[in-house]
């Protein structure tokens, strides 16, 4: 079935780095955009990051612009969230989505939501 | 940034109600506006896209409507399930903002 599930989590100093992964299956994982999408505890959902079906190109939430990068490799059906220089106000649970926009040969056709969601992994940076 | 704003922030009904969420956009968004449903612990789930489309799978009772920056979600006759926290979400440009979320509760 189609899925989406994330790994990496854990708990890391302020300063330091960490590597989620989004391990996906069930779909043509190269046809769709994907997204990093948060959730502090007790609080409501913040969208981090989107690429591209191809990778070429990647928006960032402002406040982790600079310090994450998300990235994927089409062969591995695996998408990634490099996150340097943590802070305390990046703890949260972390969510891979994948984008409903179907995308094939340069052209994207209708779409935007987020229709399947990972079960998500804890962050939590703390000293 | 374009902000999303629900209303209410939090809501108590009874199973059989009729309830509706209220979210607005800062600016116009068409109708690039989806809604999720959470339930504790859990991802979230999408109920709804492109405003009024109802997501494969979703029960009937929901529904969504509006345009530019007014949208609505309803669900006509509450079960036991649909106690949860809902969010809108705009997909017309990024960064994709979510609305802080309405909780729903049993009274």
């Amino acid at each position: 079935q189609v899925q989406l599930v994330e790994s990496g989590g854990g708990v890391v100093q302020p300063g330091r780095s960490l590597r989620l992964s989004c391990a996906a299956s069930g779909f043509t994982f190269s046809n769709y955009g994907l997204h990093w999408v948060r959730q502090a505890p007790g609080k409501g959902l913040e969208w981090v990051a989107i690429i591209s079906y191809d990778g070429s190109n990647k928006y960032y939430e402002d406040s982790v612009e600079g310090r994450f990068t998300i990235s994927r490799d089409n062969s591995k059906n695996t998408l990634f969230l490099q996150m340097n220089s943590l802070r305390a106000e990046d703890t949260a649970v972390y969510y891979c989505a994948k984008d409903s926009r179907y995308c094939s040969g340069g052209t994207c056709y209708s779409g935007g939501a987020f229709d399947i969601w990972g079960q998500g992994t804890m962050v939590t940076v703390s000293s | 940034d374009l902000q999303m704003t629900q209303s209410p922030s939090s809501l108590s009904a009874s199973v059989g109600d009729r309830v509706t969420i209220t979210c607005r956009a800062s600016q116009s968004i068409s109708s690039y506006l989806n809604w999720y449903q959470q339930r504790p612990g859990k991802a979230p789930k999408l109920l709804i896209y492109a405003a009024s489309s109802l997501q494969s799978g979703v029960p009937s009772r929901f529904s969504g409507s509006g345009s530019g920056t007014d949208f609505t979600l309803t669900v006509s006759s509450l079960q036991p399930e649909d106690f949860a926290t809902y969010y809108c979400q705009q997909s017309y440009n990024t960064p994709y903002t979510f609305g802080q979320g309405t909780k729903l509760e049993i009274k």
